[in-house]
C-alpha cells in the first residue's frame, strides 16, 4: 500500500521556470491538500480539493495553481517560479468517516524545491 | 479564523525524563485535534487524534494527549522519553464547515533528547 506518493522528491529551478508537482494517493480519499513547509512557519495550506474536479484556495495560494482531474491525483503547478517559492512541499489526503465529520490527513514524503 | 499556538519552539530533555509539549487552539466551535511527528527529511506521521468522547487520548509510541476545553489546550505527554523521540512535533486543528476539512498547523516544537 503506497499511500500518498509525491513526484519528484527534489528539484532545482531557475527563476521564471515552470514545473508541476504530482501527488497520487491510492486510498480512494475524497480530500487532498498541498502544503508548504518553511523553517519556523509550520505547514501552510496552499490549495485543497474536496473532490474530483474541485479546487479551492488555502492560506498562501498566490503563485500556484492546482488541478484535480482524477480523484487519485492532485497536481500543483508553478507557472513562473520565484526564489520565495523555495520550500518543502507536502501533499496530503483525508477521508470522511461515518459518525465523525473530520479525519486525519495522510502525508507524502515531501518535495524539496529550490528556486535559484 | 482558526489558529494553533505551540509556545515552545525548541525543548531539550534528558532520555528517560518526562515530556509535555503545549498546544493551544483558538475558535469557538468543537475542534478536531491532532498531533503529528516529523523526523528529519521525512513526512508527517500521526501520533494521535481527538474527535470526541474521552478527553485523554492514547497514541502510538507511548504518547498521550489531554483535551481541556476550558483552557483551549491539547497538550502532548510522554512519561519517559527515548532518544528516538527526537523530532519535530506539530499540533493541528480542524473544523467542519463549507465542505472543507483543512488542517491548520502550529509552527512546531523541535524536541532534542540528551542521552
Amino acid at each position: 500500500n503506497a499511500g500518498v506518493t509525491q513526484t519528484p522528491k527534489f528539484r532545482v529551478l531557475k527563476t521564471g521556470q515552470s514545473m508541476t508537482l504530482l501527488c497520487a494517493q491510492d486510498m480512494n480519499h475524497e480530500y487532498m491538500y498541498w502544503y508548504r513547509q518553511d523553517p519556523g512557519m509550520g505547514l501552510r495550506l496552499i490549495h485543497y480539493s474536496v473532490g474530483e474536479g474541485t479546487t479551492a484556495k488555502g492560506e498562501v495560494p498566490d503563485g500556484y495553481n492546482v488541478s484535480r482531474l482524477k480523484k487519485q491525483n492532485f497536481l500543483l503547478g508553478l507557472e513562473s517560479a520565484a526564489p520565495s517559492q523555495t520550500s518543502v512541499y507536502f501533499c496530503a489526503s483525508s477521508y470522511l468517516q461515518t459518525g465523525t465529520v473530520n479525519t486525519e490527513a495522510f502525508f507524502g514524503q515531501g518535495t524539496r524545491l529550490t528556486v535559484v | 479564523a482558526q489558529s494553533v499556538t505551540q509556545p515552545d519552539i525548541h525543548i531539550t530533555v534528558s532520555e528517560g525524563a518526562s515530556l509535555e509539549l503545549r498546544c493551544n487552539y483558538s475558535y469557538g466551535a468543537t475542534p478536531y485535534l491532532f498531533w503529528y511527528v516529523q523526523s528529519p527529511g521525512q513526512g508527517l506521521q500521526l501520533l494521535l487524534k481527538y474527535f470526541s468522547g474521552d478527553t485523554l487520548v492514547q497514541g502510538i509510541k507511548g504518547f498521550e494527549a489531554e483535551f481541556k476545553r476550558s483552557q483551549s489546550s491539547f497538550n502532548l505527554r510522554k512519561p519517559s522519553v527515548h532518544w528516538s523521540d527526537a523530532a519535530e512535533y506539530f499540533c493541528a486543528v480542524s473544523y467542519s464547515g463549507a465542505g472543507s476539512y483543512q488542517l491548520t498547523f502550529g509552527k512546531g516544537t523541535k524536541l532534542s533528547v540528551i542521552p
